[in-house]
């Protein structure tokens, strides 16, 4: 099976609340993460990515948090808006300078009105 | 814009056709990838060429067959068409080991 998984398959979130989206992977020698969002119809949209040798990554209204002790992702989402809604993916290449990426399942997320 | 175009958008055909689908990247990237997304949302990597050769070649049924013309192509073509490779088909690009680039996919339907 696939190393990269997700722990809830949906997500409801109110409208101006923090979304946050988790992530495990099994593999330690995964050095590069990357998650992506997917609207319906469209391609996976680059998000964020980090990189092994650090903890915390932000970016605009999104911050990206690795535990690798407990080889552990998340995706936060500050202030969620309509917008946000749409399938979260995590993404992991399993050993330095691998072209491959592989996917975890995906997170629903529907944000309410 | 630059961007990683798909064609076909949307193909129906029947079962036991040959059909191709098409990509094109015009970001200058040295590396494509063909993904296939089942109904479950799941993305599983097809192939892979890097300046027209093919890196990653996963366990995908040989009626399945990538092409390469050069580095801003790859094409996908399938023969026998079956009911179950009916999907969503992705084409992505990176510059080497980078973060990718996705195409809008194409929705293949086999009846």
């Amino acid at each position: 099976g696939e190393s990269v998984g997700l722990h809830l398959p949906t997500l409801s979130v109110q409208e101006g609340d923090n979304s946050i989206i988790n992530c495990a992977y099994s593999n330690s020698a995964s050095d590069y993460f990357i998650w992506y969002k997917q609207e319906s119809g469209k391609g996976p949209q680059f998000i964020i990515d980090i990189r092994s040798n650090m903890d915390k990554r932000q970016g605009q209204r999104v911050t990206v948090l690795l535990n690798k002790t407990v080889k552990h992702l998340s995706l936060q989402i500050a202030a969620t808006q309509p917008g946000d809604s749409a399938v979260y993916f995590c993404a992991e290449k399993r050993k330095p300078n691998d072209y491959k990426l592989s996917f975890g399942a995906g997170t629903t997320v529907t944000v309410r009105a | 814009d630059t961007a990683v175009s798909q064609t076909p958008k949307y193909l129906v055909t029947q079962m036991g056709n040959d059909k191709s689908i098409k990509c094109e990247q015009n970001l200058g990237h040295d590396t494509m990838y063909w993904y296939k997304q089942d109904s479950k949302k799941f993305l599983k990597i097809m192939f892979s060429y890097n300046n027209k050769e093919l890196i990653i070649n996963e366990t995908v049924p040989n009626r399945f067959s990538p092409k390469s013309p050069d580095k801003a192509h790859l094409n996908l073509h399938i023969n026998s068409l079956e009911l179950g490779d009916s999907a969503v088909y992705f084409c992505a690009s990176s510059q080497a080991t980078g973060d990718y680039t996705f195409g809008s996919g194409t929705r293949l339907t086999v009846v």
